[in-house]
């Protein structure tokens, strides 16, 4: 089956600078990779989302990144502000998985004003 | 659009209790929905896909009669506790994604307290 790894499980930048979460997945069958971001308590949030056939995609201050010869891919984030803070996960699917998501382990951002 | 309700937000039970969480497509169809649970400070565990109009699939090493799930209509799942037990205590959360789509859209979650 898929496995989803991410990395770092915890990162703090300055408010206004740039957050790179990274994400790895081994399943080559793999064609949808959604992030979430997920305030405590609360639902997870759909903030972007790349296909396969796309490299990057880029919406506004996030964008995100498709390696998929390397089988990774990565949230950026830019000029990020306090409330940016939140858990990150990214996540992997295909029709082989019956569409089941795979999540990452999530990554707890903190952007210090 | 793509919003998905939960019922209830939260609730606190006596042990022994069945606790029944409803899962609702307010403005799409759902063919599939999902029933993850998640632990403080962890990701999101799938518990069982539920297609509409057939048994949920589980994931392993998830109890299917302790968990019953119902898919009764294509706006609706239920995800009923039963006989619960202080270990179940978690935060519960659904999702739902429409037919043709990818994308699953998540319910605000339940969180159960067994006592």
């Amino acid at each position: 089956g898929e496995n989803v790894e991410q990395h770092p499980s915890t990162l703090s930048v300055q408010e206004g600078d740039s957050a790179v979460i990274k994400c790895t997945y081994s399943d080559s069958a793999s064609n949808y990779f959604p992030w979430y971001k997920q305030e405590l308590g609360k639902r997870p949030q759909l903030i972007i989302d790349i296909r396969s056939n796309v490299g990057e995609k880029k919406d506004q201050r996030i964008a995100v990144t498709l390696n998929k010869t390397a089988k990774h891919f990565s949230l950026h984030i830019t000029e990020t502000q306090p409330e940016d803070s939140a858990v990150y996960f990214c996540a992997a699917t295909s029709l082989n998985t019956g569409n089941q998501f795979y999540f990452g382990t999530g990554t707890s951002l903190t952007v210090i004003p | 659009g793509a919003v998905v309700s939960q019922h209830p937000s939260r609730v606190i039970c006596k042990s022994g209790t069945s606790v029944k969480i409803e899962c609702r497509s307010l403005d799409f169809q759902a063919t599939t929905m999902f029933w993850y649970r998640q632990f403080p400070k962890q990701s999101l565990m799938l518990m069982a896909t539920s297609n509409e109009g057939s048994k949920a699939t589980y994931e392993q090493g998830v109890e299917k009669d302790k968990f019953l799930i119902n898919h009764a209509s294509l706006t609706l799942s239920t995800l009923t506790v039963t006989s619960a037990h202080p270990e179940d205590s978690s935060f519960y959360i659904c999702s739902a994604r429409a037919q043709g789509t990818d994308t699953q859209y998540f319910g605000p979650g339940t969180r159960l307290t067994v006592l």
